[in-house]
């Protein structure tokens, strides 16, 4: 059963433009929401987390924002670069330090 | 940051051999360490959680006799696949999380690429 849920597999933007991923959850215990970026062959790198107290947490080009009653949380990043065409995870967990990983969005970064 | 090392990062092996792969946490002490596998294309399937110095806890449908889990410090964790074979073969990743460093958060190694042949 699949509690968090990335719908969009892919998503190509151009360089320069906001990048926004989306993702949703079932489970209604998760209280810790995190994004990572993954290359192929490499480790996840944590990139910016959000408590469930909060709505919006910012870090430099990465915007996470958390809608609770919609179960449902983004991540916007701008502007895009190159760089950042990776595989992007959305975790969630319940205190427990467990995490459940979406299936990923595959972003492209155009020039 | 925190910095989690995986050795190694990649190994080829009969199969019917054991390898064991070490996943280290340098600059932090890890309450718990998980293990994940990832098929091509997929999401990371947690396998197991360990806490140091206690049994691991295994997911349902991995088998805690095949791939051996053993947390003997607050820094190091070792994932041992038995008697591998072909289907073992993937990409395996650990990550490493610690209270102290802030809710939730873990911090993952680079992995290590197995293939049985």
């Amino acid at each position: 059963d699949q509690q968090v849920k990335q719908n969009s597999p892919s998503l190509s933007v151009q360089e320069g433009r906001i990048s926004i991923l989306n993702c949703d959850y079932t489970n209604s215990m998760f209280d810790y929401f995190l994004w990572y970026k993954k290359y192929p062959a490499e480790g996840p790198t944590f990139l910016i987390s959000i408590s469930s107290i909060k709505d919006k947490n910012e870090d430099g080009r990465f915007t996470v924002f958390l809608n609770k009653s919609a179960k449902h949380l983004s991540l916007h990043i701008v502007p895009s670069q190159p760089g950042d065409s990776a595989v992007y995870f959305c975790a969630a967990s319940a205190n427990d330090y467990k995490l459940s990983f979406g299936a990923g969005t595959t972003v492209t970064v155009r020039a | 940051g925190a910095v989690v090392s995986q050795h190694p990062s990649r190994v080829i092996c009969k199969s019917g051999t054991s390898v064991k792969i070490e996943c280290r946490s340098l600059d932090f002490q890890a309450t718990t360490m998980f293990w994940y596998r990832q098929f091509p294309k997929k999401s990371l399937m947690l396998m197991a959680t360990s806490n140091e110095g206690s049994k691991a806890t295994y997911e349902q449908g991995v088998e805690k006799d095949k791939f051996l889990i053993n947390h003997a410090s607050l820094t190091l964790s070792t994932l041992t696949v038995t008697s591998a074979h072909p289907e073992d073969s993937s990409f395996y990743i650990c990550s490493a999380g610690a209270k102290d460093r802030g809710a939730n958060t873990q911090y993952f190694g680079p992995g290590t690429r197995l293939t049985v042949l």
